[in-house]
């Protein structure tokens, strides 16, 4: 069956540090991959997507590129801030409307 | 309202009791979910929903029970839960006829069961 693995955290950095936050995946086909994050007492919200391979899926200054040759899809913003402490999840989907999720990853960043 | 919204957002409850919660989704899709996210376990898919049908049930125990009565409503009816039901309840909605399938999730119902 699919699944998703991600980097166990938390992730701690300093602001203004690189993050990447690794995703690899195990699907049959071609499955679309997403980033969702969510914030303390928050839902989880959609932060990016990419749908075919070597697509690179932005927003907010984070990035991911589908790697289908790696199954990855790796989390990276340049410069991170103290509002991007968070939990991030990786999630896919097989062509069926249900996602599987990774764990979730915890980043935390101080000043 | 916009989005997916969820009421109550906080809910304390006895192992007695009859609770209700609600979703509702302003974007017009056509399939909804319920999730249930309990600390360090990953996020547990519990039912979904097709044009108003349950297509999935998780092997959830049977005090939960699901109900759909229109494509933008969703109630999780709750009835004797346990302490170990303390939990995140997520509710998300999603397009089934679109081409990659992402779901969109309201902000939750934080529930305690004492």
């Amino acid at each position: 069956g699919d699944s998703v693995t991600q980097m166990e955290g938390p992730v701690t950095l300093s602001e203004e540090a690189f993050l990447t936050i690794n995703c690899t995946y195990t699907a049959t086909g071609y499955p679309s991959l997403f980033w969702y994050v969510q914030y303390p007492g928050e839902g989880l919200q959609l932060l990016l997507k990419a749908t075919k391979a070597d697509d690179k899926g932005s927003n907010k200054g984070f990035e991911a590129t589908y790697r289908k040759e790696t199954t990855s899809f790796h989390l990276e913003k340049g410069s991170v801030q103290v509002s991007d402490s968070a939990v991030y999840f990786c999630a896919l989907s097989s062509g069926y409307s249900t996602l599987t999720f990774g764990k979730g990853t915890m980043l935390l960043v101080s000043p | 309202e916009t989005g997916v919204t969820q009421t109550p957002r906080h809910l304390v409850m006895g192992m007695t009791n009859k609770k209700s919660l609600k979703c509702e989704q302003h974007l017009g899709h056509n399939a909804m979910y319920w999730y249930k996210q309990s600390a360090k376990k990953p996020l547990e898919l519990m039912f979904v929903y097709n044009f108003k049908e349950q297509t999935e049930n998780n092997s959830v125990p049977s005090r939960f029970s699901p109900e759909c009565p229109n494509s933008s409503h969703l109630f999780l009816h709750l009835h004797t839960l346990q302490p170990e039901d303390s939990a995140l309840y997520l509710c998300a909605s999603s397009q089934e006829d679109a081409n990659s399938y992402e779901q969109y999730f309201g902000p939750g119902t934080r529930l305690t069961v004492t």
